[in-house]
């Protein structure tokens, strides 16, 4: 059974600074990870798909990296700003079609 | 392009009632997922439709069933319903197959169930 992980559970960083979050996974067996933003009471937004034959994909300030045999992804953020701050979730893809995600890591830019 | 749009936003149900929660995914869409997601357990799998047949189910009860109609839109049921049901259920639409194409998020539906 796949387990997606995501620490720390909170991240609180000022404004301006480049970020990495992580996201770990146990079954390397993933057709894709995704990396999405959610902003409190609100459905997902897609930020980054990555498929499992490439390493990474770039969006804006955003890069998300994969590394299967490790079970890693990691998204990058540069030059953080306020209006970043959400909760940014991770999810692999199973051989079940089904989203696996991660709890979620809350980041709050301050000013 | 519109988004993929969920009905009703908000919902206040009691115990053992039923609900049907309607989602319409983007245009040309032809794979429609629904999860739940509370703040104990996350977000969870319920089941994937795929042009109107589901491909697969997550664990959860009977209770929760769903369907797919020939234009993609999706509702899915929750019948005799219990508190712990509260949560946000979001559906996700997908051009094809979701081994290889981005899911796309809806606002969610809020339900309570007192």
């Amino acid at each position: 059974k796949q387990e997606v992980t995501q620490i720390p559970a909170a991240l609180s960083v000022p404004e301006g600074e480049n970020l990495v979050l992580n996201c770990s996974f146990t079954d390397s067996a993933i057709y894709n990870l995704q990396w999405f933003r959610q902003d409190p009471g609100k459905g997902l937004t897609s930020l980054l798909l990555i498929q499992s034959s490439q390493r990474e994909q770039t969006s804006g300030r955003l890069n998300a990296s994969l590394d299967k045999s490790s079970g890693r992804s990691t998204l990058y953020i540069a030059a953080s700003q306020p209006g970043d701050s959400a909760t940014y979730l991770c999810a692999s893809t199973g051989a079940n079609s089904k989203l696996t995600f991660g709890k979620g890591i809350t980041l709050s830019v301050r000013p | 392009k519109a988004g993929v749009t969920q009905t009703p936003r908000y919902l206040i149900k009691t115990r053992g009632q039923q609900v049907t929660l309607s989602c319409s995914p983007i245009s040309g869409h032809r794979s429609v997922s629904w999860y739940q997601q509370t703040p104990g357990q996350g977000l969870q799998f319920l089941f994937e439709y795929f042009s109107e047949t589901q491909r697969n189910k997550g664990n959860f009860p009977g209770r929760f069933s769903g369907r797919q109609f020939s234009n993609s839109r999706s509702e899915m049921n929750v019948s005799t319903l219990e508190l712990g049901d509260s949560a946000l259920y979001l559906c996700a639409s997908s051009p094809d197959r979701v081994e290889y194409n981005e899911q796309f998020f809806g606002p969610g539906t809020r339900l309570t169930v007192l």
